[in-house]
């Protein structure tokens, strides 16, 4: 069975531009979170998705959206790039919120310059 | 705010050593999970535990859960080469609270074994 997929693999943005992430979960999961992985730390949670709907929210600024689609994929929009937001974005997926193990994507390595 | 404190940031070992990661907390988790991340990809799940005190082995790997689900070690033995990389840590937030379905991810230790 394929794990969770992710694209593009790499970008590069300049500052003030937009970017648009993609995730498709693991067949028969419902749940998308977003982490972001900055380069020597921890990933830090953004997003969580349910059925399509937003169930949690780290403490990122509005700049930060998404959003999950009928067969459960997930984009991550970010507005308004600054050089702070280069970093590692995760994506992981679980069958439901809160009980289940997540399972992370390869990731998307975003630069901004 | 749930935070994980994870120790030590880096541990360089000589192939054969064996050694321990702490993961501490002063909040409760429903579970907490262990990864391992190779450089640029996406972290791998290790091992989930739910129960205090629950002890798992994985080969030579050995994770313990707190009895009060606030801590967790990962205990490796005789390590190898192949156990380089970065290992994280990562708390479940409990049901009810404004932290679950989240995961609240340590610092991460960089694992160096030497041959």
């Amino acid at each position: 069975d394929a794990g969770v997929t992710q694209s593009p693999t790499h970008l590069i943005k300049t500052r003030g531009q937009h970017v648009t992430l993609r995730c498709s979960p693991i067949s028969g999961h419902k749940s998308v979170s977003w982490y972001q992985q900055v380069l020597g730390q921890g990933p830090q949670f953004i997003f969580q998705y349910y059925e399509k709907e937003e169930r949690g929210r780290g403490n990122f600024p509005d700049r930060f959206s998404a959003r999950q689609f009928p067969n459960y994929s997930s984009e991550l929009n970010v507005n308004a790039l600054l050089l702070g937001d280069s970093a590692l974005y995760l994506c992981a997926s679980s069958l439901v919120p809160g009980r289940y193990e997540q399972y992370f994507g390869p990731g998307t390595r975003l630069t901004v310059t | 705010t749930q935070l994980l404190e994870q120790s030590p940031q880096f541990l360089s070992i000589q192939e054969g050593e064996n050694l321990t990661v702490y993961c501490n907390s002063s909040s409760v988790f429903s579970s907490l999970q262990w990864y391992r991340q190779e450089p640029g990809e996406g972290p791998v799940l290790l091992v989930t535990v739910v129960t205090g005190g629950e002890v798992k082995k994985l080969k030579r790997l050995t994770f313990q859960f707190g009895d009060a689900r606030k801590d967790s070690s990962l205990h490796i033995t005789a390590a190898q080469p192949g156990d380089t990389g970065l290992y994280l840590c990562a708390g479940l937030g409990n049901a009810g609270g404004t932290s679950y379905g989240k995961l609240t991810f340590g610092q991460g230790t960089i694992l160096t074994v030497h041959p």
